[in-house]
């Protein structure tokens, strides 16, 4: 079957980080990126970073940039993201998709729901 | 900044709507590369057309997609009561970026 799979909710600190893992399975993980995209509670959609699951190559949000880490392990076809230096800004629901490149995403994980509070 | 879609639309069953969204001529304008997704509430996006208007095998040809300028359009013809949803459209942009969402119209089937 082919889907994502991401892990499962995370609840943090102000100041604290979260990795966030994305599972494929049913296709053959190299031959497409991976995008990570949030959804704010009641709020759209916002593209925060792509990684290259071939060669590892990133592109990130600007606002994103200094606070995201995207890795992948093509040994068990998942790919991370990590965000830092959480704000209560950043609850949200973090989705990864397959990316087959400019803003086509065919394959979404389920979602994961992080939290961030005191 | 994020494309521009109507908050919300509606229409009775089998009825047809069309969902706008405009942007520049750094994203939809100067690319063919507008991607629409329908999400139901507590659900993941999936992907209804890409690439201005070519649908997935999987999606109703009751979907299709258009562009003029700088504004592409979804219609949804024949409405069925499970088409309400949110839908938002997506375009790769020139700025730096790599790809922005609409905010978002939410369709009620009345």
């Amino acid at each position: 079957q082919v889907q994502l799979v991401q892990s499962g909710t995370g609840v943090k600190k102000p100041g604290a980080s979260v990795k966030v893992s994305c599972k494929a399975s049913g296709y053959t993980f190299t031959n497409y990126g991976i995008s990570w995209v949030r959804q704010a509670h009641g709020q759209g959609l916002e593209w925060v970073a792509w990684v290259s699951t071939y060669n590892g190559n990133t592109n990130f949000a600007q606002r994103f940039k200094d606070r995201v880490t995207m890795t992948t392990d093509t040994s068990t076809s998942t790919a991370y993201m990590e965000l830092k230096s959480l704000r209560s800004d950043d609850t949200a629901v973090y989705f990864c998709a397959r990316d087959r490149g400019s803003s086509l995403f065919d394959l979404w994980g389920q979602g994961t729901q992080v939290t961030v509070s005191s | 900044s994020a494309l521009t879609q109507p908050a919300s639309v509606s229409g009775s069953p089998g009825q047809s709507i069309t969902i706008s969204c405009t942007g520049s001529s750094s994203d939809i304008g100067a690319f063919n590369y507008v991607s629409w997704y329908q999400q139901h509430p507590g659900k993941a996006p999936t992907l209804m057309i890409f690439e201005v208007s070519n649908r997935p095998s999987r999606v109703s040809d009751r979907f299709s997609g258009s562009k003029s300028g700088n504004t592409a359009s979804l219609t949804i013809s024949g409405l069925h009561t499970e088409d309400e949803a949110d839908y938002y459209c997506s375009s790769y942009t020139s700025t730096g970026t790599y790809v922005i969402f609409g905010g978002g119209t939410k369709l009620t089937v009345l």
